[in-house]
């Protein structure tokens, strides 16, 4: 089964701190993505990233940049955290352009601001 | 108007019960269709892809209406833990939008 892994289940961040979200995939996936989940709003797309060193926008990148040095690694980053930015994020990947397999997302990080 | 809509419930059935959800999306161009189900504080999983001739996974049954754009699942016989949000979930290109879920509690 392909494992998608993000670095921490809960996070408490102070309002302007830069933060690190990870995730690995461990299945050679080429494709990588970054939401967030809000009540009454669902998923909303942040960043996604088909290749190594490619990366592109989603529906709400405001506030948020990401980082792909390795195919199986790619990192949320929260330049100036804000209390706005309290969310569940969820890391998903998926094998290529083609997404008939869906997606498998990770256990998510539920990322408080304070 | 959002481009997948669903009910967002709750769907309170009791166990047993056969119960239905319909989801619409609104570009004509999409191409595949699935159903997540997602438990509470976990990550969606999927459920089901969705075929245009209509797909059985055991109590599972999922329909897609190409002209009227939207999607089905019907759940027979409810068990206690089909408790969940399901998540209609639609392809348009290369990636995947979501619908923000129908909440389903079934009772004993």
């Amino acid at each position: 089964d392909v494992k998608v892994t993000q670095s921490s289940r809960y996070l408490v961040k102070r309002t302007g701190e830069k933060v690190f979200l990870e995730c690995v995939q461990d299945m050679d996936h080429e494709n990588m993505f970054w939401y967030r989940q809000d009540p009454g709003l669902g998923l909303r797309l942040i960043y996604f990233s088909y290749d190594v060193k490619m990366k592109e926008k989603g529906d709400i990148p405001e506030g948020y940049s990401v980082s792909r040095e390795k195919k199986e690694r790619f990192s949320l980053i929260l330049e100036s955290a804000s209390t706005n930015q309290t969310s569940m994020y969820l890391c998903a990947s998926s094998p290529g352009p083609d997404p008939t397999y869906g997606y498998t997302f990770g256990s998510g990080t539920r990322l408080t601001v304070v | 108007r959002k481009e997948v809509e669903q009910d967002p419930g709750p769907f309170n059935v009791p166990e047993g019960a056969t119960v239905a959800f319909n989801c619409t999306y609104s570009n004509s161009a999409s191409q595949s269709f699935f159903w997540y189900r997602q438990d509470c504080r976990k990550e969606p999983k999927l459920l089901m892809s969705v075929y245009s001739s209509g797909n059985e996974d055991g109590r599972f049954t999922a329909q897609l209406n190409r002209a009227s754009q939207y999607i089905s699942l019907l759940i027979r016989d409810s068990k206690l833990s089909d408790s969940a949000t399901y998540l209609c979930v639609v392809n348009a290109g290369n990636m995947l939008t979501f619908g923000g879920g129908t909440r389903l509690m079934v009772k004993p």
